[in-house]
Protein backbone atom coordinates (compact mmCIF):
# COMPACT_ATOMS: atom_id res chain seq x y z
CA UNK A 1 0.00 0.00 0.00
CA UNK A 2 1.03 3.14 -0.64
CA UNK A 3 -0.70 5.00 1.75
CA UNK A 4 -1.87 8.62 0.67
CA UNK A 5 -0.24 9.97 -1.99
CA UNK A 6 0.03 14.04 -3.22
CA UNK A 7 1.68 16.17 -6.47
CA UNK A 8 2.80 18.46 -7.11
CA UNK A 9 5.69 18.17 -3.59
CA UNK A 10 6.20 21.71 -4.20
CA UNK A 11 4.80 24.31 -6.53
CA UNK A 12 5.21 28.08 -7.10
CA UNK A 13 2.33 30.18 -7.90
CA UNK A 14 1.81 33.71 -9.33
CA UNK A 15 -1.28 35.87 -7.79
CA UNK A 16 -4.54 34.87 -9.99
CA UNK A 17 -3.03 31.81 -11.24
CA UNK A 18 -5.21 28.09 -10.31
CA UNK A 19 -4.54 24.73 -9.77
CA UNK A 20 -5.42 22.14 -8.53
CA UNK A 21 -3.35 19.49 -5.61
CA UNK A 22 -3.92 16.17 -5.87
CA UNK A 23 -4.65 13.51 -3.32
CA UNK A 24 -5.10 9.97 -3.19
CA UNK A 25 -5.64 6.83 -1.35
CA UNK A 26 -5.26 3.50 -1.44
CA UNK A 27 -6.97 2.44 1.91
CA UNK A 28 -10.25 2.27 0.82
CA UNK A 29 -10.77 4.70 3.62
CA UNK A 30 -14.54 6.67 3.44
CA UNK A 31 -13.42 10.06 4.76
CA UNK A 32 -10.65 12.32 3.51
CA UNK A 33 -9.28 15.73 4.75
CA UNK A 34 -7.85 18.84 3.37
CA UNK A 35 -5.09 20.54 5.93
CA UNK A 36 -3.07 23.71 6.14
CA UNK A 37 -0.20 23.58 8.21
CA UNK A 38 1.49 28.07 8.43
CA UNK A 39 4.47 28.31 10.91
CA UNK A 40 3.08 28.56 14.24
CA UNK A 41 -0.55 27.73 13.43
CA UNK A 42 -1.10 24.31 13.80
CA UNK A 43 -3.05 22.54 11.19
CA UNK A 44 -6.10 23.69 9.95
CA UNK A 45 -9.07 22.12 8.32
CA UNK A 46 -9.85 23.32 4.64
CA UNK A 47 -12.93 20.75 3.69
CA UNK A 48 -13.44 17.27 4.05
CA UNK A 49 -15.63 14.13 2.68
CA UNK A 50 -17.29 11.42 4.28
CA UNK A 51 -17.34 9.94 0.96
CA UNK A 52 -17.85 9.96 -2.89
CA UNK A 53 -19.83 12.44 -3.83
CA UNK A 54 -19.98 14.35 -0.72
CA UNK A 55 -17.68 17.24 1.01
CA UNK A 56 -18.11 20.18 3.61
CA UNK A 57 -16.66 22.83 4.72
CA UNK A 58 -13.97 22.92 7.35
CA UNK A 59 -12.27 25.67 9.53
CA UNK A 60 -10.88 28.10 6.35
CA UNK A 61 -12.41 27.10 3.32
CA UNK A 62 -12.44 30.40 1.81
CA UNK A 63 -10.45 30.45 -1.69
CA UNK A 64 -10.54 26.40 -1.71
CA UNK A 65 -12.57 24.09 -3.59
CA UNK A 66 -12.86 20.24 -3.37
CA UNK A 67 -14.34 17.48 -5.39
CA UNK A 68 -14.63 13.46 -4.46
CA UNK A 69 -16.18 11.47 -7.30
CA UNK A 70 -14.18 8.69 -6.34
CA UNK A 71 -13.24 6.96 -2.94
CA UNK A 72 -9.82 7.41 -3.88
CA UNK A 73 -9.39 10.94 -5.21
CA UNK A 74 -9.79 13.86 -3.35
CA UNK A 75 -8.34 17.29 -5.42
CA UNK A 76 -8.24 20.42 -3.61
CA UNK A 77 -8.55 23.52 -6.26
CA UNK A 78 -7.65 27.11 -5.78
CA UNK A 79 -8.71 29.65 -7.43
CA UNK A 80 -7.37 33.19 -7.94
CA UNK A 81 -4.31 32.39 -5.82
CA UNK A 82 -3.30 34.61 -3.14
CA UNK A 83 -0.08 35.28 -0.78
CA UNK A 84 -2.15 34.15 2.04
CA UNK A 85 -2.90 31.03 0.82
CA UNK A 86 1.37 29.87 0.56
CA UNK A 87 0.95 27.35 2.74
CA UNK A 88 1.93 23.53 3.07
CA UNK A 89 -1.04 21.45 2.39
CA UNK A 90 -1.58 18.00 4.02
CA UNK A 91 -4.10 15.65 2.85
CA UNK A 92 -5.17 12.82 5.42
CA UNK A 93 -7.68 10.12 5.51
CA UNK A 94 -9.02 7.84 8.09
CA UNK A 95 -12.06 4.92 8.43
CA UNK A 96 -15.16 5.58 9.07
CA UNK A 97 -15.30 3.87 11.99
CA UNK A 98 -14.09 4.29 16.04
CA UNK A 99 -10.52 4.09 15.37
CA UNK A 100 -10.30 7.59 15.05
CA UNK A 101 -6.40 8.02 13.27
CA UNK A 102 -6.04 10.45 10.30
CA UNK A 103 -3.41 8.85 7.94
CA UNK A 104 -1.44 11.76 6.46
CA UNK A 105 0.38 12.54 2.82
CA UNK A 106 3.51 13.83 2.87
CA UNK A 107 2.51 17.23 1.51
CA UNK A 108 2.35 19.96 -1.11
CA UNK A 109 4.40 23.54 -0.12
CA UNK A 110 3.14 26.00 -2.22
CA UNK A 111 4.42 29.85 -2.25
CA UNK A 112 1.89 32.30 -3.90
CA UNK A 113 4.21 35.70 -5.46
CA UNK B 1 -13.93 29.16 19.59
CA UNK B 2 -11.85 26.58 20.77
CA UNK B 3 -8.45 27.01 21.55
CA UNK B 4 -5.04 24.29 21.90
CA UNK B 5 -2.33 25.19 23.64
CA UNK B 6 0.78 23.04 23.26
CA UNK B 7 2.73 25.55 26.22
CA UNK B 8 6.16 24.34 24.77
CA UNK B 9 7.60 25.89 21.56
CA UNK B 10 10.22 23.83 22.30
CA UNK B 11 11.17 21.84 24.14
CA UNK B 12 15.33 19.98 24.87
CA UNK B 13 16.26 17.09 26.66
CA UNK B 14 19.45 14.97 27.79
CA UNK B 15 19.29 11.46 26.21
CA UNK B 16 17.88 8.85 28.60
CA UNK B 17 15.43 11.49 30.17
CA UNK B 18 11.51 11.26 30.33
CA UNK B 19 10.51 14.03 28.41
CA UNK B 20 6.61 15.67 28.97
CA UNK B 21 4.63 17.37 26.53
CA UNK B 22 1.76 19.24 28.03
CA UNK B 23 -1.56 19.70 25.89
CA UNK B 24 -4.19 22.04 27.21
CA UNK B 25 -7.88 23.16 25.96
CA UNK B 26 -10.47 25.47 26.33
CA UNK B 27 -14.21 25.69 24.94
CA UNK B 28 -14.35 22.44 23.72
CA UNK B 29 -15.45 19.21 25.40
CA UNK B 30 -13.56 16.52 23.09
CA UNK B 31 -14.65 12.89 23.21
CA UNK B 32 -10.75 12.18 22.58
CA UNK B 33 -7.62 13.23 21.74
CA UNK B 34 -4.77 11.92 20.19
CA UNK B 35 -0.70 12.67 19.12
CA UNK B 36 1.13 12.89 16.37
CA UNK B 37 4.89 12.81 15.51
CA UNK B 38 5.79 15.30 12.94
CA UNK B 39 9.51 15.05 11.46
CA UNK B 40 10.49 17.76 9.19
CA UNK B 41 8.91 18.19 5.78
CA UNK B 42 6.54 15.16 6.35
CA UNK B 43 2.93 15.11 7.24
CA UNK B 44 2.04 13.73 10.76
CA UNK B 45 1.73 10.29 11.93
CA UNK B 46 -0.69 9.01 14.40
CA UNK B 47 1.02 7.59 18.12
CA UNK B 48 -1.78 6.99 20.20
CA UNK B 49 -5.65 7.76 21.52
CA UNK B 50 -7.02 8.49 24.72
CA UNK B 51 -10.96 8.67 25.03
CA UNK B 52 -12.48 10.99 27.67
CA UNK B 53 -13.26 8.21 29.90
CA UNK B 54 -9.50 6.70 30.38
CA UNK B 55 -7.03 8.24 32.21
CA UNK B 56 -3.90 6.48 30.99
CA UNK B 57 -2.96 5.00 27.84
CA UNK B 58 0.74 3.29 27.16
CA UNK B 59 2.80 1.95 23.97
CA UNK B 60 6.25 0.75 24.26
CA UNK B 61 8.24 3.67 25.81
CA UNK B 62 5.24 6.71 25.41
CA UNK B 63 2.32 7.26 28.00
CA UNK B 64 -0.62 9.29 27.80
CA UNK B 65 -3.14 11.10 30.50
CA UNK B 66 -6.03 12.54 29.84
CA UNK B 67 -7.93 15.10 32.45
CA UNK B 68 -11.29 16.56 31.60
CA UNK B 69 -11.51 18.30 34.81
CA UNK B 70 -8.20 20.20 34.06
CA UNK B 71 -8.97 19.74 29.94
CA UNK B 72 -5.30 18.70 30.23
CA UNK B 73 -3.68 16.03 28.08
CA UNK B 74 0.31 14.90 28.86
CA UNK B 75 1.93 13.30 26.48
CA UNK B 76 5.60 11.13 28.03
CA UNK B 77 8.16 9.79 26.28
CA UNK B 78 10.68 7.67 28.64
CA UNK B 79 14.25 6.81 28.56
CA UNK B 80 14.55 9.38 25.07
CA UNK B 81 16.71 8.66 22.45
CA UNK B 82 17.46 11.36 19.61
CA UNK B 83 15.70 9.32 17.12
CA UNK B 84 12.54 10.77 19.25
CA UNK B 85 13.82 14.39 18.26
CA UNK B 86 10.77 15.41 16.27
CA UNK B 87 7.11 17.37 16.43
CA UNK B 88 4.52 16.52 18.27
CA UNK B 89 1.32 17.89 18.28
CA UNK B 90 -1.92 17.01 20.07
CA UNK B 91 -5.67 17.21 18.46
CA UNK B 92 -8.94 16.91 20.03
CA UNK B 93 -12.54 15.37 18.30
CA UNK B 94 -15.22 14.00 19.12
CA UNK B 95 -17.45 10.77 18.25
CA UNK B 96 -19.94 11.82 15.87
CA UNK B 97 -19.14 13.73 12.51
CA UNK B 98 -16.55 12.79 10.01
CA UNK B 99 -13.35 12.58 13.05
CA UNK B 100 -12.95 16.14 12.01
CA UNK B 101 -9.80 16.87 14.13
CA UNK B 102 -8.66 20.34 15.99
CA UNK B 103 -4.74 20.43 16.53
CA UNK B 104 -2.51 22.20 18.64
CA UNK B 105 0.62 24.15 17.09
CA UNK B 106 2.87 21.05 18.39
CA UNK B 107 6.05 21.21 20.14
CA UNK B 108 9.24 20.70 18.69
CA UNK B 109 11.58 17.91 21.40
CA UNK B 110 15.12 18.02 20.84
CA UNK B 111 16.72 14.94 22.58
CA UNK B 112 20.37 15.85 23.20
CA UNK B 113 22.97 12.69 22.90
Amino acid sequence: NAGVTQTPKFRILKIGQSMTLQCTQDMNHNYMYWYRQDPGMGLKLIYYSVGAGITDKGEVPNGYNVSRSTTEDFPLRLELAAPSQTSVYFCASSYSSSSREQYFGPGTRLTVT
Amino acid sequence: SQKIEQNSEALNIQEGKTATLTCNYTNYSPAYLQWYRQDPGRGPVFLLLIRENEKEKRKERLKVTFDTTLKQSLFHITASQPADSATYLCALGKETGANNLFFGTGTRLTVIP
